[in-house]
């Protein structure tokens, strides 16, 4: 079975831009979760979807937003990017809400110029 | 209280000899505690998890130690290899909720 993917693997933006970033779940996961991790610290939490519902939401400003789609992809967009955006976004996959063991994908690394 | 401190921040070990990782928290209300290894440039890989109503798990040779009373956690890597050489996070959770991660340590193990 296929783990969490995410697209694109890098991506290079300039300040004022928009970004999309994707995640696909691995199949039969209904819950995704979106952090950003910065180099050298741990991952901080951005949004929780559970069956297409956000179910939590971090400190972060409203320039991020996400959705969930019915396959249970998602999507993670930032508005505006600020320098201090550059980070590795990183999605997780997990069956349900609850204590079920998150997965990670393999991340998307964010530069902005 | 949201927080989750992991020491130490970084960590050398020998081959074979075993590495302690320690995390501690404040919120009595988290019921999960993961930990994750991560490869420079990858996500986190899922490596061991523990519920408080037990206090130490073991797979391979990986084992977590749990003190509830304490809010205490640790990580042990027995015989610890090169190729375990990697940056581990602890994290909690409640119920539901997000992940709270740890600051993350670096671990180095020398041949």
């Amino acid at each position: 079975d296929a783990g969490v993917t995410q697209s694109p693997t890098h991506l290079i933006k300039t300040r004022g831009q928009h970004v999309t970033l994707r995640c696909s779940p691995i199949s039969g996961h209904k819950s995704v979760s979106w952090y950003q991790q910065v180099l050298g610290q741990g991952p901080q939490f951005i949004f929780q979807y559970y069956e297409k519902e956000e179910r939590g939401r971090g400190n972060f400003p409203d320039r991020f937003s996400a959705r969930q789609f019915p396959n249970y992809s998602s999507e993670l967009n930032v508005n505006a990017l600020l320098l201090g955006d550059s980070a590795l976004y990183l999605c997780a996959s997990s069956l349900a809400g609850g204590n079920t063991e998150a997965f990670f994908g393999q991340g998307t690394r964010l530069t902005v110029v | 209280q949201q927080q989750v401190k992991q020491s130490p921040q970084s960590l050398i070990v020998q081959k074979g000899g075993i590495s302690i990782i320690n995390c501690a928290y404040e919120n009595t209300a988290f019921d999960y505690f993961p930990w994750y290894q991560q490869f420079p440039g990858k996500g986190p890989a899922l490596l061991i998890a523990i519920r408080p109503d037990v206090s130490e798990k073991k797979e391979g040779r990986f084992t977590i130690s749990f003190n509830k009373s304490a809010k205490q956690f640790s990580l042990h890597i027995m015989d610890s290899q090169p190729g375990d050489s990697a940056t581990y996070f602890c994290a909690a959770k409640i119920s539901g909720g997000k992940l709270i991660f740890g600051q993350g340590t670096e671990l180095s193990v020398k041949p």
